[in-house]
């Protein structure tokens, strides 16, 4: 079936150190792939997007992205957490083309950020 | 106002009751969507609009009703809703123009329902 997983529910880091969440999907193609973000009481920002080219993708808040087909994966990165990154990240993939492709979302990612 | 703005923010209502949450967009968008986000499962998309036409309904109970009067509005009339459906209700919009989901969506805050 095809699905998007994200296997870590919440993750603690300490301000300053680097950050990693992971995303995987389950699909027989390349899909349109995304990162939100959402803050406590705020809806969902976009932070990166990847639909082809370059696979490492610069976003905003110093976010970036690498997709790695091999691995059927698009993790997101960041080199140091700053105390406002604290929120829930959400993977998102539009599986089986732009038009007529089904939007799913992972189940989120809550990144609690140690002083 | 710029963005996407969602009314109410909080809503309590009994089963009986019916209520409507209102969405609007001040982006100049064609496309607009509503999702619900319960605690613990994934975010699940609801209906989707695109220039005022409905283009997909993920087989919500009728007790949601969408309206789309035009581009920059969106309603979610509720009744006989059940607890379960207590949950974040999100609206989105997107440009529209590609009609498909690979467009940037931009979110409005949500408005949180609590069905008693």
């Amino acid at each position: 079936a095809q699905s998007v997983t994200q296997p870590d529910i919440h993750i603690t880091v300490s301000e300053g150190a680097s950050l990693e969440l992971r995303c995987n999907y389950s699909y027989g193609a390349t899909p349109y792939l995304f990162w939100y973000v959402q803050s406590p009481g705020q809806g969902l920002q976009l932070l990166l997007k990847y639909f082809s080219g370059d696979t490492l993708v610069q976003g905003i808040k110093g976010f970036e992205a690498e997709f790695k087909r091999s691995q059927s994966s698009f993790n997101l990165r960041k080199p140091s957490v700053h105390w406002s990154d604290a929120a829930e990240y959400f993977c998102a993939v539009v599986l089986g083309g732009g038009n007529t492709g089904k939007l799913i979302f992972g189940q989120g990612t809550t990144l609690q950020v140690k002083p | 106002e710029t963005g996407v703005t969602q009314t109410p923010r909080h809503l309590v209502m009994g089963m009986t009751n019916k209520k409507s949450l209102k969405c609007e967009q001040h982006l100049g968008h064609n496309a607009m969507y509503w999702y619900k986000q319960s605690a613990k499962k994934p975010l699940e998309l609801m209906f989707v609009y695109n220039f005022k036409e409905q283009t997909e309904n993920n087989s919500v109970p009728s007790r949601f009703s969408p309206e789309c009067p035009n581009s920059s509005h969106l309603f979610l009339h509720l009744h006989t809703l059940q607890p379960e459906d207590s949950a974040l209700y999100l609206c989105a919009s997107s440009q529209g123009t590609s009609g498909g989901f690979q467009e940037t969506q931009y979110f409005g805050p949500g408005t949180r329902l609590l069905v008693l």
